[in-house]
């Protein structure tokens, strides 16, 4: 099974809408970044995360990392058709070393003007 | 300042045939992780360097290697392609790897024919 489940796999919303994508771990999360991805480019580095209960905010978008540090959820006020496109959690299991990240399928969103 | 840049950004293959791929990093940055993204998954991770030496390696075959160079720019070489490594190769620097935010490229997109 995937160590690293995002949901929902796919969503669409109407502009101006707010939404919100989560990142949950079967083990403990030593780090956990957010990136964005536009179809086949390479990734956006949005946030990272590293304490329980942490929470952070850039522009319109807050991702949040909970108490027990096994779930994240990243939350976009107000969508643009701007904020379109892959979001991809990515887990750091190593201990604080983060040689590799170990990163979900992705949630695919539309933003509908 | 540039970011991570690759090269090439589309590559064309037949099976057998062996492939380099090439990551020069940001300017400052020592380590280097590449991953094989899959259509439709999340990246995986390949290799990391870091000050030329490798650091961490993922679950791929021996067919895979790759360097590090003095300046810090790495490639990525695959042998006996097989249509399976049809992916976005992405290429990812970070200061040193340790707590550092892996910063990606644009990817090289490799078709297997």
């Amino acid at each position: 099974s995937q160590e690293l489940e995002q949901s929902p796999q796919s969503l669409i919303v109407q502009e101006g809408k707010n939404l919100t994508i989560n990142c949950t771990s079967s083990k403990t999360l030593y780090g956990l970044y957010w990136y964005k991805q536009k179809y086949g480019e390479g990734l956006i580095f949005l946030m990272m995360l590293q304490k329980g209960g942490e929470e952070k905010s850039h522009e319109k978008i807050t991702a949040k990392l909970d108490e027990k540090k096994q779930q994240s959820s990243l939350h976009i006020t107000a969508s643009q058709p701007s904020h379109a496109g892959i979001y991809l959690c990515g887990a750091d299991y190593s201990g604080g070393s983060n040689y590799k990240l170990t990163f979900g399928k992705g949630t695919l969103l539309t933003v509908n003007p | 300042d540039a970011g991570v840049t690759q090269s090439p950004t589309h590559l064309i293959k037949t099976r057998g045939q062996q492939v380099t791929l090439r990551c020069s990093p940001i300017s400052g940055h020592k380590s280097v992780s590449w991953y094989q993204q899959v259509l439709g998954q999340g990246p995986q991770f390949i290799f990391q360097y870091y000050e030329k030496e490798e650091r961490g390696r993922g679950n791929f075959p021996d067919r895979f290697s790759a360097r590090q160079f003095p300046n810090y720019s790495s490639e990525l070489n695959v042998n006996a392609l097989l249509l399976g490594d049809s992916a976005l190769y992405l290429c990812a620097s970070s200061l040193q790897g340790v707590e550092d935010t892996q910063y990606f490229g644009p990817g090289t997109r490799l078709t297997v024919l």
